[in-house]
């Protein structure tokens, strides 16, 4: 298995604009999880899925932010619109229990200018 | 309020010697602690996991243990190696919630 994938590896854009993040779990992982990590704040759970429904989203930072699960292979994190602050190393991870290890994406490093 | 620690500050350590990190935890009852690698640009990689009727857990050159009256996991490297340098994180898993609460993280650094 080619493990959690990722993409844009990197992405640089103007504060408003819109950003999308994509996420394919490994396969047969029922959970999805999204993460964004900073040197101030450390790794911070934003949402995380099972079986493509989103279970809690009490992470994401306001209504700016939204993610989706349209199926198990494929998941977007979506920001609009982007503000600096927003800046940060974005990784997802899936598992096949709630409690068991997560495998983690490359992240996607975001800039907003 | 609740809290996880870890040393904020870079750990230098000398080749062949053992590297201690710390994980202290506060107003948690933990079900099981987990302990991972993270190197720069890439991913948290999973390592090792112990749980609270657990004292100790090895793999290889790894070690960990859990003391729930501590409430403190410490995790050991011995003969360490260049290539352990990294960042260690430790995150917390209780059954009531499912949230995996997460460290900061440790910078290790072995000099050769």
């Amino acid at each position: 298995d080619a493990g959690v994938i990722q993409s844009p590896r990197h992405e640089v854009t103007e504060m408003g604009q819109e950003v999308t993040l994509r996420c394919k779990p490994i396969s047969g992982h029922d959970y999805l999880f999204w993460y964004r990590q900073t040197m101030m704040r450390g790794l911070e759970l934003l949402i995380y899925f099972n079986n493509n429904v989103p279970i809690d989203d009490s992470g994401m930072p306001e209504d700016r932010f939204s993610a989706k699960m349209p199926n198990a292979s494929f998941s977007t994190l979506k920001i609009q619109p982007s503000e600096p602050r927003d800046s940060a190393v974005y990784f997802c991870a899936s598992s096949f229990l709630l409690d068991d290890t997560q495998y983690f994406g490359p992240g996607t490093r975001l800039t907003v200018l | 309020s609740q809290k996880i620690e870890q040393n904020s500050e870079a750990l230098n350590i000398q080749e062949g010697k053992t590297a201690t990190l710390t994980c202290n935890y506060t107003n948690y009852s933990p079900a099981y602690l987990q302990w991972y690698r993270q190197d720069p640009g890439r991913g948290p990689v999973f390592l090792l996991l112990i749980r609270e009727n657990e004292k100790e857990k090895r793999k290889e050159r790894l070690k960990v243990t859990f003391d729930t009256t501590l409430k403190q996991s410490l995790f050991h490297i011995t003969a360490s190696q260049p290539a352990d340098s990294a960042t260690y994180l430790c995150a917390l898993h209780m059954d009531s919630n499912y949230q995996l609460i997460w460290g900061a993280g440790t910078k290790l650094i072995i000099k050769p």
